[in-house]
C-alpha cells in the first residue's frame, strides 16, 4: 500500500514549457486534490476533484490545467509554465466525505527559469 | 471572510520544555478543524481532526484542543524529534481545506 504517489519528484522547466505533474492513489479514495506550497503562504488549493472524470477550480487555478480520467490518477497540467510557478506541488487524496482526512504525497519541486 | 491564523511562527525549545501552538481561526460553518505536521522536504502528515468546540485528542506527546476561536496543540515534554512545522486547516464543505502559513518548531537538545 503505497498511499499517495507524485512523480517526478523535481523538475527544472524553461519559461513557456510544458510539462505534467502525475498524482496517484492505490485507497480507492473519491477525492483528490492539487495543492502549492510556498514561503510563508502555506498551502494553496489549485484544482479539486471529487470523483473520476469531475474537476473544480480551487483557490489559485490560473495557468494549470487538470485531469480525473481514472480513479486512481490525478494530472495536473502546466502548458506555458511561468517563473511564478515555481513551487513545490503536493497532491492529496480522501474518501468520500469532505470532512475524512487527506492524505499527501511526497511533493514534486517545480523550478521555472 | 473565512481565515486561519497560525503563531507563533517560529518556536525554538529545548528539549523537555512544554509549549503551546495557536490556530485562532474566523470561520462560518466549520466542520473540521485539522492539524498536520510537516518534517523538511516532505508531504504533510495528518495528526489530528477536531470537529466541535471542547473536543480533545492525544497522541504521545501531543495534545489538540479546539474552542469556539482557536485551537491549541499542546507539546508536553518535546523531543528533537518533534522537530517540524505544524500546519493548521478548516473545512467547511466547500473545496477542500485551508490552510495557515504554520509553525518551525525547533527542538534542542
Amino acid at each position: 500500500n503505497a498511499g499517495v504517489t507524485q512523480t517526478p519528484k523535481f523538475r527544472v522547466l524553461k519559461t513557456g514549457q510544458s510539462m505534467t505533474l502525475l498524482c496517484a492513489q492505490d485507497m480507492n479514495h473519491e477525492y483528490m486534490y492539487w495543492y502549492r506550497q510556498d514561503p510563508g503562504m502555506g498551502l494553496r488549493l489549485i484544482h479539486y476533484s471529487v470523483g473520476e472524470g469531475t474537476t473544480a477550480k480551487g483557490e489559485v487555478p490560473d495557468g494549470y490545467n487538470v485531469s480525473r480520467l481514472k480513479k486512481q490518477n490525478f494530472l495536473l497540467g502546466l502548458e506555458s509554465a511561468a517563473p511564478s510557478q515555481t513551487s513545490v506541488y503536493f497532491c492529496a487524496s480522501s474518501g468520500d466525505r469532505g470532512t475524512e482526512t487527506q492524505y499527501f504525497g511526497p511533493g514534486t519541486r517545480l523550478l521555472v527559469l | 471572510e473565512d481565515q486561519v491564523t497560525q503563531s507563533p511562527e517560529a518556536l525554538r525549545l529545548q528539549e523537555g520544555e512544554s509549549s503551546s501552538l495557536n490556530c485562532s481561526y474566523t470561520v462560518s460553518g466549520l466542520r473540521g478543524l485539522f492539524w498536520y505536521r510537516q518534517d523538511p522536504g516532505k508531504g504533510p502528515e495528518f495528526l489530528f481532526t477536531l470537529y466541535s468546540a471542547g473536543e480533545e485528542k492525544e497522541k504521545e506527546r501531543l495534545k489538540a484542543t479546539l474552542t469556539k476561536k482557536e485551537s491549541f496543540l499542546h507539546i508536553t515534554a518535546p523531543k528533537p524529534e518533534d522537530s517540524a512545522t505544524y500546519l493548521c486547516a478548516y473545512y467547511t464543505g466547500r473545496r477542500a481545506l485551508t490552510f495557515g502559513s504554520g509553525t518551525r518548531l525547533q527542538v534542542q537538545p
